[in-house]
């Protein structure tokens, strides 16, 4: 079974532009979660989706959005970018269904490192 | 506010040696935990997890120990081999108005030496 794949995997961008990542989960897994690693920061959460439904949200200001398909496949945006936004982004997947009555393993996938000049 | 803390950078251990890594929480409210392993320029593969109901699981040369009352868990490595050299995440874990959110520890980078 194919992991979690997500494109691009690298993406150089200048500042005021935006950027769409794209992840796509693993085959059955219906949600996906989004992350943010930085060297200061660490692994941050951003956002997570189940039926094209946002569920949970962290803390990162409105110019980060997200959107899930109907097959699974999610896609992270941000606008207006600024230097800190320079990061690894991860997608992970998981079995979880909603409402959700138990915690579950999610696996991620390779990143796409984002570098705003 | 970091809910998840990874006290040591680092950790140098001989080959065939375990390795012990460790990770506190303060948060009472989580429910499951994991371990990540993560190599540079790679996404975190998941290693190990364990369920607040329990104490301690065990997965071939992997070991997770949970002691709820401290708020402590550990990853047992034994044997330690070269190819575990990598960075190692704690994660945990807890379901917020019923959806799920992973909250990770610094990292501990740790380096087998032959």
């Amino acid at each position: 079974k194919a992991g979690v794949t997500q494109t691009p995997r690298y993406l150089i961008k200048t500042r005021g532009q935006q950027v769409t990542l794209s992840c796509s989960p693993i085959s059955g897994h219906r949600s996906v979660s989004w992350y943010q690693q930085t060297p200061g920061q660490g692994l941050q959460f951003l956002f997570e989706y189940f039926s094209e439904t946002q569920r949970n949200k962290g803390n990162f200001p409105g110019r980060f959005s997200g959107r899930q398909f109907s097959n699974s496949r999610s896609e992270m945006n941000v606008s207006t970018l600024e230097l800190g936004d320079s990061a690894l982004y991860l997608c992970a997947s998981s079995l979880r269904d909603f409402p959700y009555v138990s915690t579950d393993t999610q696996y991620f996938g390779p990143g796409t490192r984002l570098t705003v000049l | 506010d970091q809910q998840v803390k990874q006290n040591s950078p680092s950790l140098s251990v001989q080959e065939g040696r375990i390795s012990i890594l460790n990770c506190d929480y303060t948060n009472s409210m989580f429910d499951y935990f994991l371990w990540y392993k993560k190599y540079p320029a790679e996404g975190p593969t998941f290693l190990i997890s364990i369920s607040s109901i329990k104490d301690k699981n065990e997965d071939g040369r992997f070991t997770v120990f949970l002691n709820k009352s401290a708020k402590h868990l550990s990853l047992h490595i034994v044997p330690s081999q070269p190819g575990d050299s990598a960075v190692y995440f704690c994660a945990a874990s807890s379901l917020i108005q019923g959806a799920q959110k992973l909250v990770f520890g610094q990292g501990t980078r740790l380096t087998i030496n032959p």
